[in-house]
C-alpha cells in the first residue's frame, strides 16, 4: 500500500526558532498533500493544501506567514513553523493524496510532535 | 457552515459488533470516508462511500445514506487490537476536494 513518511517524528524547540517538517510520499507520486494539526483528544484539523509547483492553499485562521509550506516536488512537502511559540506546540500530520482507480484517498504520514519551550 | 456528529466514546466487549454512526452537515458532500486513530500514531484509512448503500472490507463494513445525511462504521468480531479512536470525514468540493474531520469516537474493547 502507499507509504507516507514524516521526519523527524518529534521535535524539542526553544521559542522563537523556527522548525522545518519534511512529508515524503514514498512509491507514489503526490500532487497533492495536506497538513493537519492535531491536539490532544480532539480531531484532526486542516491546515493547508500543499499542491505541487504552487502556492499552498490555507484554511481560514491559519496564517501563511508562520506556517510556510513548500511543494517543491511530487513526493516532498515540507511545513515550517518560523517563530515557534508554546502554543504552536501539537501533533502535526501530512497526508498525501493517492489515486487508485475511481478511489482519491488520502494516506497519512506518522505525524511529527512538536513541542515548544 | 460544516459539522459531523458522532459519539465520544463507545465501549464493547471482544468478540462484539458494534456500530459508530455519523451524521453531517455539509455543502459539496462527495463522500464519506472513515480512519482508525491508535493513540500516538497517524489515521490510517479504513472505507469509503460515495454512494448509498454497504461497503464491506473483511471485519469492516461502512454505510452511506445521501438523503439521510448519515452513514456508520460497522466493526465485527471485535479484537482488543481494535480500540482505537475513529474517525469519519466527508470529502467536500468534488473528487479533488477536501476532507472535513469528525471529533473522533474512542472505542474501547474490553476482554
Amino acid at each position: 500500500g502507499a507509504v507516507v513518511s514524516q521526519h523527524p517524528s518529534w521535535v524539542i524547540c526553544k521559542s522563537g526558532t523556527s522548525v522545518k517538517i519534511e512529508c515524503r510520499s514514498l512509491d507514489f507520486q503526490a500532487t497533492t498533500m495536506f497538513w493537519y494539526r492535531q491536539f490532544p483528544k480532539q480531531s484532526l484539523m486542516l491546515m493547508a493544501t500543499s499542491n505541487e509547483g504552487s502556492k499552498a492553499t490555507y484554511e481560514q485562521g491559519v496564517e501563511k506567514d508562520k506556517f510556510l509550506i513548500n511543494h517543491a516536488s511530487l513526493t516532498l512537502s515540507t511545513l515550517t513553523v518560523t517563530s515557534a511559540h508554546p502554543e504552536d506546540s501539537s501533533f502535526y500530520i501530512c497526508s498525501a493524496r493517492a489515486l487508485a482507480g475511481a478511489k482519491d484517498t488520502q494516506y497519512f504520514g506518522p505525524g511529527t510532535r512538536l513541542t515548544v519551550l | 457552515g460544516q459539522s459531523l456528529e458522532q459519539p465520544s466514546e463507545v465501549t464493547a466487549v471482544e468478540g462484539a459488533i458494534v456500530q459508530i454512526n455519523c451524521t453531517y452537515q455539509t455543502s459539496g458532500f462527495y463522500g464519506l470516508s472513515w480512519y482508525q486513530q491508535h493513540d500516538g500514531g497517524a489515521p490510517t484509512f479504513l472505507s469509503y462511500n460515495a454512494l448509498d448503500g454497504l461497503e464491506e472490507t473483511g471485519r469492516f463494513s461502512s454505510f452511506l445514506s445521501r438523503s439521510d445525511s448519515y452513514g456508520y462504521l460497522l466493526l465485527q468480531e471485535l479484537q482488543m487490537k481494535d480500540s482505537a479512536s475513529y474517525f469519519c470525514a466527508v470529502k467536500v468540493g468534488g473528487s479533488q476536494g477536501n476532507l472535513i474531520f469528525g471529533k473522533g469516537t474512542k472505542l474501547s474493547v474490553k476482554p
